[in-house]
């Protein structure tokens, strides 16, 4: 089955910087990559995805990029701010294994 | 349209009881599945099904039983309490078909046993 290994597993930035988070998928034939935000004491939500035939998404201050040779897939943040603090989980192919979760701290 | 519906939010067991996690979705997906999550930890695959009628194992299937039987409705089965299944459960649903898409989350259930 498909393995997704993510990291950092914790982050800190200060308010106003980027955030990088990254995933390595083993499968080749994965062709969906999304990624959900996980609200403290609240469900994890999709935020953005991706599929194989595109090679980076925005959609504001967050965006996707999927490089398919090397099997890689990051979630940029852009502008952080208090309210991006979570942890975010990515998956391949969608649904049933997710990456182990990113903590990430915006700090004010 | 309620999307994915779990119950109770909230349960306090003891060591050895049984019990039933309700999970039901409204959007006619095919595909459900169970995840625990442990404080700080990512989510683990308990069980999913693609299917009414069809169900397998995930990562962490061991004390949990899941029936499919019905499109809308994938509960999970405690067969015998453990502390150590103390945790927080998500439902998720798809649909789809064959086609990746985004999965839907539950509110989810804290469980505690003690």
């Amino acid at each position: 089955g498909e393995n997704v290994e993510q990291h950092p597993s914790t982050l800190s930035v200060q308010e106003g910087d980027s955030a990088v988070i990254k995933c390595t998928y083993s499968d080749s034939a994965s062709n969906y990559f999304p990624w959900y935000k996980q609200e403290l004491g609240k469900r994890p939500q999709l935020i953005i995805d991706i599929r194989s035939n595109v090679g980076e998404k925005k959609d504001q201050r967050i965006a996707v990029t999927l490089n398919k040779t090397a099997k890689h897939f990051s979630l940029h943040i852009t502008e952080t701010q208090p309210e991006d603090s979570a942890v975010y989980f990515c998956a391949a192919s969608g649904w049933v294994t997710f990456g182990t979760g990113t903590k990430l701290q915006v700090i004010p | 349209n309620a999307g994915v519906t779990q119950t109770p939010k909230f349960q306090v067991l003891k060591t050895g009881q049984s019990m039933t996690l309700q999970c039901a979705q409204d959007m006619n997906h095919e595909y459900m599945s169970w995840y625990r999550q442990d404080p700080g930890m990512g989510l683990r695959l308990i069980h999913y099904s693609v299917g009414a009628g069809i169900t397998d194992q995930g990562e962490v299937p061991n004390g949990y039983n899941v029936s499919r039987s019905t499109t809308e409705d994938f509960p999970l089965r405690l067969l015998s309490a453990a502390p150590s299944q103390t945790s927080v459960y998500f439902c998720a649903s798809r649909g789809g078909g064959r086609t990746n898409t985004e999965a839907f989350f539950g509110q989810g259930t804290r469980l505690t046993v003690v």
